[in-house]
């Protein structure tokens, strides 16, 4: 049972490139997260899937998109990257409130 | 807008000494809330849950509590080990809300 994989676990983008982070989770959960995490911040929400088929805009979503592949896989897209877009990524998924959460993905673009 | 407010930002203990962190919340209507523990290049792992009608709750050294009143949580950390050096984050449910409300964290440094 590996719970919440996410890919890659580090990665270094010049500015305008693009990529997607990778996300899956094998615990049937309905609800997927992506978070960004920043120094002295906590966890800010970027968007989110409720269940399969949909997904909505968190706190932060401006620069990035989703998909929700399947039930498993939720994927999250950077088209042009940022400086700004420098952090620490988190994908989750949900049980009855409690959050599983993947290693974590740090992104640095320069 | 709910918020979730944590203190001290961080702190630095000894080995073997207690220690408490609090967290403060404005999320409404209320669920629940938990402690969550982030290690160093880790994703976030949840300690405890608070549910309105509970006061305290412990798992191992951690005895988390909850005055769902004043809106305020504690999470008190006995005896302290160098493994508890940690991030410990403060996130509140509301009901019928899918998205989860956030503390900034405490950062917890064990020294021997």
């Amino acid at each position: 049972n590996a719970g919440v994989t996410q890919t890659p676990k580090f990665q270094v983008l010049k500015t305008g490139q693009s990529m997607t982070l990778q996300c899956a989770q094998d615990m049937n959960h309905n609800s997927m997260y992506w978070y960004r995490q920043d120094p002295g911040m906590g966890l800010r929400l970027i968007y989110y899937s409720a269940s399969e088929g949909t997904t909505d805009k968190g706190e932060v979503p401006n620069g990035y998109n989703v998909s929700r592949l399947n039930k498993r896989e939720f994927s999250l897209r950077l088209e042009s990257a940022a400086p700004s877009q420098t952090s620490v990524y988190f994908c989750a998924s949900l049980e009855v409130s409690q959050a599983f959460f993947g290693q974590g993905t740090r992104l640095t673009v320069v | 807008k709910n918020q979730v407010e944590q203190s001290p930002q961080s702190l630095i203990i000894l080995e073997g000494k207690n220690c408490t962190l609090q967290c403060n919340y404005t999320v409404s209507p209320f669920s629940n809330l938990r402690w969550y523990k982030q290690d160093t290049g880790r994703g976030p792992v949840s300690l405890t849950i608070m549910t309105f009608s509970e006061n305290t709750k412990s798992n191992g050294r951690y005895t988390a509590t909850l005055d769902a009143d004043t809106k305020q949580s504690s999470l008190h950390i006995t005896a302290s080990q160098l493994s508890d050096s940690a991030s410990y984050i403060c996130v509140v449910s509301a009901i019928d809300d899918y998205k989860l409300s956030f503390g900034a964290g405490t950062t917890v440094t064990v020294r021997a």
